[in-house]
């Protein structure tokens, strides 16, 4: 499983943008456009939010958006609300039979 | 609707085999071109990826878990199971189980509420 590298944490205030990266290598984001992004609230089951990069499953807000550089993949939040404040994880593929694997996760605040 | 119910012992002692099921309602465990996995969550910290079968028996494993972990599935009562042997107080997590959202079975869709199993000493 591979090492997706993610910031601890993040916050901003009501009304702002945030942007979470994730970190990869060749292996995974390097490679294929098959990042997925997860919002997890605490006592709940996580939930997919980003799937190929920058597509949103039905239902989910457009306020949500992804995108990839090289190695990085990013998930950008605008129009911060506070119920946006969970942990958000991000996974690649990484071919044949062996997923990226989850991030190591990032705690977003809404101040 | 589909949804999924993880059930099994919450507490399961050291160096034994910790046994889960997902029951899956709404939809055929056995519809083509979807995945059933298994992730778990220790407490405090982040997401792991345990492993990922399709109704067929084809399975895909974390690699730091394979030498421990077993799945199956079972279309004629529509459920999977997750099995990991000589469990150490590490294996303590809440345990989801989930289908993909397609046949890319690393995008995971649809999760049960989970389950806190805990290895005691």
């Amino acid at each position: 499983q591979s090492a997706l590298t993610q910031p601890a944490s993040v916050s901003g205030s009501p009304g702002q943008s945030i942007t979470i990266s994730c970190t990869g290598t060749g292996s995974d984001i390097g490679s294929y456009n098959f990042v997925s992004w997860y919002q997890h609230h605490p006592g709940k089951a996580p939930k997919l939010i980003i799937y190929e990069v920058n597509k949103r499953p039905s239902g989910v807000s457009n306020r949500f958006s992804g995108s990839i550089s090289g190695y990085t993949a990013s998930l950008t939040i605008s129009g911060l609300q506070s119920e946006d404040e969970a942990d958000y994880y991000c996974c690649s593929y990484a071919g044949s039979t062996t997923s990226g694997g989850f991030g190591g996760g990032t705690k977003l605040t809404v101040l | 609707q589909l949804q999924l119910q993880e059930s099994g012992p919450g507490l399961v002692k050291s160096s034994e085999t910790l046994s889960l099921t997902c029951t899956v309602s709404g939809d055929s465990i056995a519809t083509k071109g979807y995945f059933w996995g298994w992730i778990r969550q220790p407490p405090g910290k982040g997401l792991e990826w345990i492993g990922t079968i399709y109704y067929s028996g084809s399975t895909y494993y974390n690699p730091s878990l394979k030498s421990r972990v077993t799945l199956s599935v079972d279309t004629s009562t529509n459920h999977f199971s997750l099995r990991v042997s000589s469990v150490t107080a590490a294996d303590t997590a809440v345990y989801y189980c989930a289908r993909s959202r397609s046949k890319a079975w690393w995008e995971l869709l649809y999760w049960g509420q989970g389950t806190l199993v805990t290895v005691s000493s």
